[in-house]
């Protein structure tokens, strides 16, 4: 069965040092991936996403992921944190459902962020 | 355009009481789900529409039922709750097509006493 593995429940990261957050997936096609951003009470917000092509992928707010088919990854990362960066992250795959595509989600990394 | 919308945003239950969690979207998506999200455990998929009067069971549909009247609406409902069923529930829907982005709505924090 399709799965996500965020190995990493919480991470606490200096203001301006870099992040990266783990993502694997098991998917036996191509996989449609996420990465998903949530404050405390909030939505979810899309960060970025990779569907095919360059295996780099540029998101909103300085993040950007990378897809390793080899390891079945694809790890977010961010060059330098900024104190707002603090809030949940989901990464989520999509595969074929039922007339349309479904989701599977991973149980999250919480960020907190030192002053 | 209000993108997706969810009704209420919180409420109370008592165990066995039912209730209906309302989501509307204007985007003109074929495309909408329900999950519930719990403390460490993600987002679930409950259940899943392709388009106007077709659902499918998600990951876990015990103890919901769901209704795709139109296409701009897709209520989840609660015939009988339980404390089990205590979690925020997230609706979203999806664009037509090759973008498989989803869009969520802002949630409905339930609790059931």
């Amino acid at each position: 069965a399709q799965s996500v593995t965020q190995p990493d429940i919480h991470i606490t990261v200096s203001e301006g040092a870099s992040l990266e957050l783990r993502c694997n997936y098991s998917y036996g096609a191509t996989p449609y991936l996420f990465w998903y951003v949530q404050s405390p009470g909030q939505g979810l917000q899309l960060l970025l996403k990779y569907f095919s092509g360059d295996t780099l992928v540029q998101g909103i707010k300085g993040f950007e992921a990378e897809f390793k088919r080899s390891q079945s990854s694809f790890n977010l990362r961010k060059p330098s944190v900024h104190w707002s960066d603090a809030a949940e992250y989901f990464c989520a795959v999509a595969n074929k459902g039922s007339g349309t595509y479904k989701y599977i989600f991973g149980t999250g990394t919480r960020l907190k962020v030192l002053a | 355009n209000a993108g997706v919308t969810q009704t209420p945003k919180f409420q109370v239950l008592k165990t066995g009481q039912s209730m209906t969690l309302q989501c509307a979207q204007d985007m003109n998506h074929n495309s909408m789900y329900w999950y519930r999200q719990d403390p460490g455990m993600g987002l679930r998929l409950i259940y899943y529409s392709a388009s106007e009067g077709t659902t499918d069971k998600g990951e876990v549909p015990n103890g919901y039922n769901v209704s795709r009247l139109n296409k701009r609406e897709f209520s989840l409902r609660l015939e009988s709750a339980a404390p089990s069923q205590t979690s925020v529930y997230f609706c979203a829907s999806r664009e037509t097509g090759s973008n498989y982005e989803q869009y969520f709505g802002p949630g409905t924090r339930l609790t059931v006493t």
